[in-house]
């Protein structure tokens, strides 16, 4: 059973640029979780999404993010316009509808670097 | 709303034991957790534990819970140079139902 992947695993944007960070889940799991980690920092909980729905979006930032996990195909991270501080690396986790969401298993992340 | 602090860096020896503590404020918590992060790497789950539980021990390490002081630790005993990483505290509660993370703590191990 293959783990959470992510795509690509670095993507180099120029500001003003469009970002889109792929993630597919676990096999039979329909929770998708995005984290965000700042350097030198923990992970910060961007969105919680199932499949078609959003649940929690409490961590986005209010512009140029968005996030959606479609019925087919993996869940999209999109940040539009792209500015130095969206550096970071982008996290992914998936958890199986039956256990809720604590047990999360985390994808190997995407670095995003803006020039 | 919910907090978790972890100290920053933590040094040991080779072979020594290692203990990474961890507080929390979220008294809802349910789930108590430890990942491990390796330099450019993801986070690998390494422990959890049940907010009825005082402790839990896994091979080498032993995680002891004080729910009434909300403070976790997690002991790493006869630690080896392949521990070196950034380990990282988080908290899940039913009621807000993510991950909260501390800001993680550096383990050094010198040989």
């Amino acid at each position: 059973n293959a783990g959470v992947m992510q795509n690509p695993r670095h993507l180099v944007r120029r500001r003003g640029q469009e970002a889109r960070l792929r993630c597919s889940p676990m096999k039979g799991h329909s929770h998708v979780y995005w984290y965000r980690q700042l350097p030198e920092e923990g992970l910060k909980f961007m969105v919680y999404l199932q499949k078609e729905n959003i649940i929690d979006e409490s961590g986005m930032p209010k512009e140029r993010f968005s996030a959606e996990f479609p019925k087919e195909g993996p869940s999209i991270l999109r940040i539009q316009q792209v500015v130095r501080g969206d550096s970071a690396a982008y996290f992914c986790a998936s958890s199986p509808p039956s256990q809720g969401s604590y047990e999360q298993y985390f994808g190997p992340g995407t670095r995003l670097t803006v020039t | 709303g919910e907090d978790v602090e972890q100290s920053l860096f933590l040094s040991v020896r080779e072979g020594d034991s290692s203990v990474i503590n961890c507080t929390y404020t979220d008294s809802s918590s349910t789930y108590l957790y430890w990942y491990k992060q390796e330099p450019g790497a993801g986070l690998q789950l390494l422990t959890y534990i049940f907010s009825n539980m005082d402790m839990k021990q896994d091979q080498r390490l032993t995680v002891l819970l004080n729910k009434k002081d909300k403070h976790l630790s997690l002991r790493i005993a006869d630690t080896q140079t392949g521990d070196s990483a950034i380990y990282f505290c988080a908290e899940w509660s039913s009621n807000t139902g993510k991950l909260i993370f501390g800001q993680g703590t550096t383990l050094q191990v010198k040989p």
